[in-house]
């Protein structure tokens, strides 16, 4: 089966610019999550999806960062204006339900690069 | 709050060793799952083995086991005969059963294995 797509890979944008990511999960996964990891750390999740519908988006940015997923099934995630706290990888992945044994499916990640 | 502790930031190892990855846990929780999930350098996060708490049989796959001390919240990881394809992040990583509360994550470890 195919696996989480993104797209792009690597970004590098100014800072108070914007960036859009994109990510295409398993299909039939009904769970897309949005992480952030910054280099040498653990991901830290932005937000939940189930379905269409926002499960946790408690350490999303709202100020800056957005994120959507139409028709349950893919995902964008936005941040308008970037910071240079905000250069991590943006890594997606989806999982078949959201509930605590199953496996989550990442994709490759987008680099993001602010100067 | 549930926090996840890997308290060995870089291990490295000969080939054809064992190392064992180091995993603290907290939680007032009974009921969880937990997880291994290794990064390869500029390669996407894969499951390496998961344990769910109320088996006091502790996983194993292939080269892959885990030692689990319920008691102690400790979740180590044991890598038999390393290849120097677990050249990775480690990432130990703890989820409440049967709810949506997100994965939480350890800062993780960076293993490499030597020729």
């Amino acid at each position: 089966e195919a696996g989480v797509a993104q797209s792009p890979r690597y970004k590098i944008i100014e800072k108070r610019q914007s960036v859009a990511f994109w990510c295409n999960p398993i299909s039939g996964h009904a769970t897309l999550y949005w992480y952030q990891q910054i280099l040498g750390q653990g991901p830290k999740l932005l937000i939940q999806f189930q379905n269409n519908g926002v499960v946790d988006d408690s350490q999303l940015p709202k100020d800056r960062f957005s994120a959507e997923r139409l028709k349950g099934v893919d995902s964008t995630l936005k941040i308008q204006p970037a910071k240079l706290e905000d250069s991590a990888v943006y890594l997606c992945a989806s999982s078949l339900y959201g509930t605590g044994w199953y496996e989550q499916y990442f994709g490759p990640g987008t680099r993001l690069t602010v100067t | 709050a549930q926090t996840v502790t890997q308290s060995q930031p870089e291990m490295s190892v000969q080939e054809a060793e064992t190392v064992t990855l180091s995993c603290t846990y907290d939680t007032s929780e009974n009921n969880y799952y937990l997880f291994w999930y290794k990064q390869p350098p500029s390669r996407q996060m894969i499951l390496v083995i998961r344990q769910e708490a109320y088996k006091q049989q502790n996983a194993t796959e292939n080269r892959f086991s885990v030692n689990f001390q319920k008691a102690a919240k400790s979740f180590s990881l044991k890598i038999s005969d390393s290849q120097l394809g677990d050249t990775a992040m480690y990432f130990c990583a703890f989820r409440i059963m049967d709810s949506n509360y997100q994965l939480i994550w350890g800062a993780g470890t960076k293993l490499i294995i030597k020729p």
